[in-house]
């Protein structure tokens, strides 16, 4: 079964709101999860690094004011795009890194988000 | 800084047959981990197989076989007895194993394989 839970699956939405993302890891304690951009046909774009009780390290290019990152408890990360407009529409995945082994990050199923 | 290659958009193969998916890497670190995952249209990422840079013997799972070449720093996939449900896009990744890395994973463009019937 899934280990990582996003919600939601999908978000259409109009131009100018803020959309929350939650990312859960549900039997594993993560302190790292990771939030990640892709386009049509295109591969995943890491947008930040979310730590547990610290502030999130964005990659070069990505707004911080614009893409909200918080985690707030071991096991949820959520991602905010505020004043969402229709360039930000995009599939957003986030995933987590499981420390008790060498285990890959595991992912959750991703949003699908549509500003109109 | 890591980058990983893939460099088939697209492939074909027929039901039934094998095919095999390019991978090359870039990195000076010595302990990394290489990953394969597969994207169906549905979005999700599906992890296929993992090799680590100190491993000895070439990853298998069930169907999947990772061609490891650390010299020549390639890590192609291979699908044995293609099926249907196969087609996907799939992707190679790079974790570096230092702390300084933070474990994020690096991703190549990715192949969009097509299985026909």
């Amino acid at each position: 079964g899934a280990v990582v839970s996003q919600h939601p699956s999908r978000v259409i939405c109009k131009s100018g709101t803020s959309v929350k993302i939650e990312c859960r890891s549900l039997d594993f304690q993560a302190t790292t999860m990771f939030w990640y951009r892709q386009f049509p046909k295109q591969s995943l774009m890491l947008m930040a690094t979310s730590n547990e009780g610290s502030k999130a390290t964005y990659e070069q290019g990505v707004e911080k004011d614009k893409f909200l990152i918080n985690h707030a408890s071991l096991t949820l990360s959520t991602l905010t795009v505020t004043s969402a407009h229709p360039e930000d529409s995009s599939f957003y995945i986030c995933s987590a890194r499981d420390p008790r082994s060498n285990q890959p990050q595991h992912f959750g199923d991703g949003t699908r988000l549509s500003i109109l | 800084a890591q980058k990983i290659t893939q460099t088939q958009p697209g492939m074909f193969v027929q039901e039934k047959e094998a095919v095999t998916l390019d991978c090359t890497y870039d990195t000076s670190d010595p302990s990394y981990g290489l990953f394969w995952y597969k994207q169906p249209s549905s979005g999700e990422m599906i992890f296929l197989i993992y090799q680590g840079s100190y491993d000895q013997q070439n990853a298998t799972e069930g169907r999947y076989s990772l061609n490891f070449q650390k010299a020549r720093k390639s890590a192609n996939l291979v699908i044995s007895a293609s099926q249907l449900g196969d087609s996907a896009m799939y992707f190679c990744a790079m974790r570096l194993n230092s702390g300084g890395s933070n474990y994020k994973l690096t991703f190549g463009k990715g192949t969009l394989l097509t299985v026909n019937p």
